[in-house]
């Protein structure tokens, strides 16, 4: 069954320094998401691709991360500098198009920032 | 804001019914509601949607109260795999997904 993907699992680093986080949609699937999961609560959504173009980044905190996705297929998440507040588990979602019924999520990637 | 008000925890028996409630009372007439759930550690699955009629797949019933603004999500026989936290999400279609905090749900032996 095809899943998303997403590296690395966990990821600890210190603050001011730089990260970056991969996702792999499935294959076939236009739309992407990232999504940040504080502990304790629900996620949040930070950006959402269709394609290679941003349709809505109004939650990401545009001083500090940056979000790509070139050629439309696997996209990068970055954090620069990271700060204590944003250790948080970051989750990438796809579905076959905008308005789809399901999100398909990976596993996530886990963030501690010291 | 969430749209929905979900209790913070439950158990369930394993082998029983477990029925999760969600109040929307605020629901307007073109929502969906949705139940997603999170297993500790994994992302999100998308469990079951409905608009007015209830629906029914092989992981779970979604019964909408004929004024729709409440739903039950029904595991018709709970196991020890469906402890998660259960997402109860009331959208448009082609919106995005709001996640409140959820109801807990521990299946015990």
């Amino acid at each position: 069954e095809a899943e998303v993907a997403q590296s690395p699992r966990y990821k600890i680093t210190e603050k001011s320094q730089a990260v970056a986080f991969w996702c792999d949609p499935i294959s076939g699937h236009a739309t992407l998401y990232w999504y940040r999961q504080i502990l304790g609560q629900g996620p949040e959504l930070l950006v959402q691709f269709q394609d290679e173009s941003v349709v809505d980044d109004s939650q990401l905190p545009k001083d500090r991360f940056s979000a790509e996705r070139l050629k439309g297929v696997d996209s990068t998440l970055k954090i620069q500098p990271a700060e204590l507040g944003d250790s948080a588990m970051y989750l990438c979602a796809s579905s076959f198009r905008t308005g789809s019924d399901e999100q398909f999520f990976g596993p996530g990637t886990r963030l501690t920032v010291l | 804001d969430a749209k929905t008000t979900q209790p913070t925890s439950m158990d369930c028996a394993e082998g029983r019914a477990a029925n999760l409630p969600c109040n929307h009372s605020t629901i307007s007439g073109n929502e969906y509601v949705y139940w997603y759930r999170q297993i500790h550690s994994q992302g999100p699955q998308y469990i079951i949607h409905g608009l007015k009629n209830n629906e029914t797949n092989e992981m779970a019933s979604l019964i909408i109260t004929e004024d729709r603004k409440s739903s039950t999500l029904i595991l018709p026989h709970a196991t020890l795999r469906d402890t998660a936290v259960y997402y109860c999400i009331v959208k448009f279609n082609t919106d995005k997904l709001i996640f409140g905090t959820g109801t807990r749900l521990q299946v015990f032996p």
